[in-house]
């Protein structure tokens, strides 16, 4: 069974650039999130959808943050325009529909190393 | 506001040592403590799970003891070897999302 994918592994833009990375999750798992880790610091959430809608979008930083999970398969995060600070591992989760149990394991994806320059 | 507290930062244990790192919450609402192991240039993987019903759980060399009163949870890993060298990451689960700690940096040296 493939594992969770995302694409690029490495990105370097230069300020005010748009970057858009993707995430294809588990096949099968509903629930799908977005986490990212600033050197040093601890992996953050960012948000969380389950199919197609987003259930909780508390961690994104800003409105420079979109997004999107057509169809509740493949998700993008998309940042316009990217700023310094969003440099960081930006990884993709992904967990079957718990049963009785609020949280599962969630299966990580390798992450999308961004450079902000 | 760190609602997950994890140390050490690094540590480095002998080949055949017994390396311990720790984690405090905060929150009560939390009823999932997982912890992770990430290699350079991969994911963070899941190496063992407690839910807070239980004060110890292992599996193999790894064991996670939790101590719901203090609040704290710790993974020990027994006969530690050079293939362990990883980061280790705890974590703590409430509806649907896990709040990291930082990190721990384990060198196992041979």
């Amino acid at each position: 069974e493939a594992g969770v994918t995302q694409f690029p592994s490495h990105s370097v833009i230069e300020k005010g650039q748009t970057v858009t990375l993707r995430c294809d999750p588990i096949s099968g798992h509903d629930n799908l999130y977005w986490y990212r880790r600033v050197m040093g610091k601890e992996i953050k959430f960012l948000l969380h959808f389950v199919k197609e809608s987003k259930q909780d979008e508390s961690g994104m930083p800003n409105n420079r943050f979109l997004a999107e999970r057509t169809g509740g398969t493949y998700s993008t995060l998309k940042v316009q325009p990217a700023e310094l600070e969003d440099s960081g591992v930006y990884f993709c989760a992904s967990s079957p529909l718990a049963r009785g149990r609020r949280t599962d394991t969630q299966y990580f994806g390798p992450g999308t190393r961004l450079t902000v320059l | 506001q760190q609602q997950v507290k994890q140390s050490p930062q690094s540590l480095i244990v002998q080949k055949g040592g017994i390396s311990i790192i720790n984690c405090a919450y905060e929150n009560t609402a939390f009823d999932y403590f997982p912890w992770y192991q990430q290699f350079p240039g991969k994911g963070p993987a899941l190496l063992i799970a407690i839910r807070p019903d239980v004060s110890e759980k292992k599996e193999g060399r790894f064991t996670i003891s939790f101590n719901k009163s203090a609040k704290q949870f710790s993974l020990h890993i027994m006969d530690s070897q050079p293939g362990d060298s990883a980061t280790y990451f705890c974590a703590a689960g409430g509806y649907s999302t896990l709040t990291f700690g930082k990190g721990t940096m384990l060198l196992v040296s041979p």
